[in-house]
C-alpha cells in the first residue's frame, strides 16, 4: 500500500494567517492527490483534487500543488469556518488517506 | 441537489453480519462509480471498498477483503455493504461518498465530490 505522511499533525493558527499542510507519498504518485475538509459530525468535503485542480464552490482561498512525491495544502488568508482537521488522499493505487491534520484556533 | 443517507448501522457481536445502505439521489446514480469509507473512533479516514458504475467491478481494502461485500441496485438509486465475520476493528462511522467524476467501468478516479453524513457500527460483545 501506498502510505501518505500529513505534517504537521496538528497546527495552531490565527484568523488572517496562511497556513501550509504538507503530505508525503512513499513512492512516486504523478498528480493523483486530493485533499479534504472535515468538521466534526459533517460529511467531509472535497477541496482540491489532482494536486491542484480546486472543487467547483470552493474558495479561492484554497490552493494545492506538488507532483512525485510531494504535495501541499495552502490557505491563503484563514477563515473562522476553516477551523477543521485536512486530510490528503492518493488514488495512484488503491486510495489511502493521510492521518490529517488538525487545524486549531490559536 | 446531491443527497447520500447511509442507514443500517448498529451494535453487533464479534463475528456477526450487518448490511448497511446507502440512498441516493439528486444525481445519475447509474452514471457514477461509489465507494465507502470509514472513520474508527478517534482516528482518521480509510478507505474500504469502491464499485463501478455497473456493478461490475468491486476493489476491498485488504482490511476488509473477503469479508465485506459491497454491491448497487441501480434500479433503487441504493448502495449496499455486506459486512461479514465483524471484527472489533471494524467499530466506526461508515460513509458512503459518490465519485467525483461519471466514468464507465474499472477506471473511475478514487475522488469523492458528495460524501453522507455516516451511520455507526459498533463490534462489541
Amino acid at each position: 500500500d501506498i502510505q501518505m505522511t500529513q505534517s504537521p499533525s496538528s497546527l495552531s493558527a490565527s484568523v488572517g494567517d496562511r497556513v501550509t499542510i504538507t503530505c508525503r507519498a512513499s513512492q512516486t504518485i504523478d498528480i493523483f492527490v486530493n485533499w479534504y475538509q472535515h468538521k466534526p459530525g459533517k460529511a467531509p468535503n472535497l477541496l482540491i483534487y489532482d494536486a491542484s485542480n480546486l472543487q467547483s464552490g470552493v474558495p479561492s482561498r484554497f490552493s494545492g500543488s506538488g507532483s512525485g512525491t510531494d504535495f501541499t495544502l495552502t490557505i491563503s488568508s484563514l477563515q473562522p469556518e476553516d477551523f477543521a482537521t485536512y486530510y490528503c488522499q492518493q488514488r495512484y493505487g488503491f486510495a489511502t488517506f493521510g492521518q490529517g491534520t488538525r487545524l486549531d484556533i490559536k | 441537489e446531491v443527497q447520500l443517507l447511509e442507514s443500517g448501522g448498529g451494535l453487533v457481536q464479534p463475528g456477526g453480519s450487518l448490511r448497511l445502505s446507502c440512498a441516493a439521489s439528486g444525481f445519475t446514480f447509474s452514471k457514477y462509480a461509489m465507494t465507502w469509507v470509514r472513520q474508527a473512533p478517534g482516528k482518521g479516514l480509510e478507505w474500504v471498498s469502491k464499485i463501478s458504475d455497473s456493478g461490475g467491478y468491486t476493489e476491498y481494502a485488504d482490511s476488509v477483503k473477503g469479508r465485506f461485500t459491497i454491491s448497487r441496485d441501480n434500479t433503487k438509486n441504493t448502495l449496499h455493504l455486506q459486512m461479514d465475520s465483524l471484527r472489533a476493528e471494524d467499530t466506526a462511522l461508515y460513509y458512503c461518498a459518490k465519485h467525483l467524476t461519471s466514468t464507465s467501468g474499472a477506471g473511475s478516479p478514487t475522488q469523492f465530490d458528495c460524501w453522507g453524513q455516516g451511520t455507526l457500527v459498533t463490534v462489541s460483545s
